[in-house]
């Protein structure tokens, strides 16, 4: 059981340049969510989805796109990188049923923008 | 809107001591609080949550933590401390009666247990 999956692992992105994250969870999870994770900052929620063609902005939308076409996966975008955004992002997935709330995160995903 | 404070950057406890590490949240109605701990170059995995019910909640590898609705608390804590709990310790809150799914972390606190 392979839970949340995130791709790819590293990327080194120059200004200006645009990226897919990729999240894929094998757990049928209703809810998914993308976090950026800073020194001194915590995680800090970007957007987040509560079911398959919905998305919402969470406390740092900005400079970030999403989408969740299918149910499993939720896709980080970033349509032109500024330095501000390196960071490390981390995609989590939980259940929509009562009494089961958790997140599953996934690996990480390093990005630095020079 | 919902916010969570960890008032530690960093805590220092001796092995075999007992430990605690200091939560608080805002939230307008009622809340979801959970633990969650980090490992160098991992992502976070779940320690422990409160939903309803008794004050006191355990977890894995022995930590606890009590929910405090006077004080807006959700100290984690473990009784004897062990050098493998060094990491970095997150603290976050979903609002349950607002309707909303989103789960807000706290700053992190970093533990370190000295052999």
């Amino acid at each position: 059981n392979a839970g949340v999956t995130q791709t790819p692992k590293f990327r080194v992105l120059k200004t200006g340049q645009s990226m897919t994250l990729l999240c894929a969870q094998d757990m049928n999870h209703e809810y998914m969510y993308w976090y950026r994770q800073d020194p001194g900052m915590g995680l800090r929620l970007i957007h987040y989805s509560v079911g398959e063609g919905t998305t919402a902005k969470g406390e740092v939308p900005d400079g970030y796109n999403v989408s969740r076409l299918k149910k499993q996966n939720f896709l980080l975008g970033l349509e032109s990188a500024a330095p501000s955004q390196t960071s490390v992002y981390f995609c989590a997935s939980s259940s929509s049923d009562s009494g089961d709330e958790k997140l599953f995160f996934g690996s990480g995903t390093q990005l630095s923008v020079l | 809107a919902q916010s969570v404070a960890q008032p530690e950057d960093q805590v220092n406890v001796a092995e075999g001591n007992p430990l605690t590490v200091k939560c608080t949240y805002s939230v307008s109605g009622n809340p979801y609080l959970f633990w969650y701990v980090q490992y160098p170059n991992r992502g976070l995995q779940f320690l422990l949550k409160y939903i309803t019910g008794d004050n006191l909640v355990k977890g894995s590898y022995g930590f606890e933590a009590e929910f405090n609705k006077s004080q807006t608390s959700f100290h984690l804590k473990k009784p004897s401390a062990l050098v493998s709990d060094s990491a970095l310790y997150f603290c976050a809150v979903r609002d349950k009666t607002s309707g909303t799914y989103k789960y807000i972390f706290g700053t992190g606190t970093r533990l370190k247990v000295l052999a």
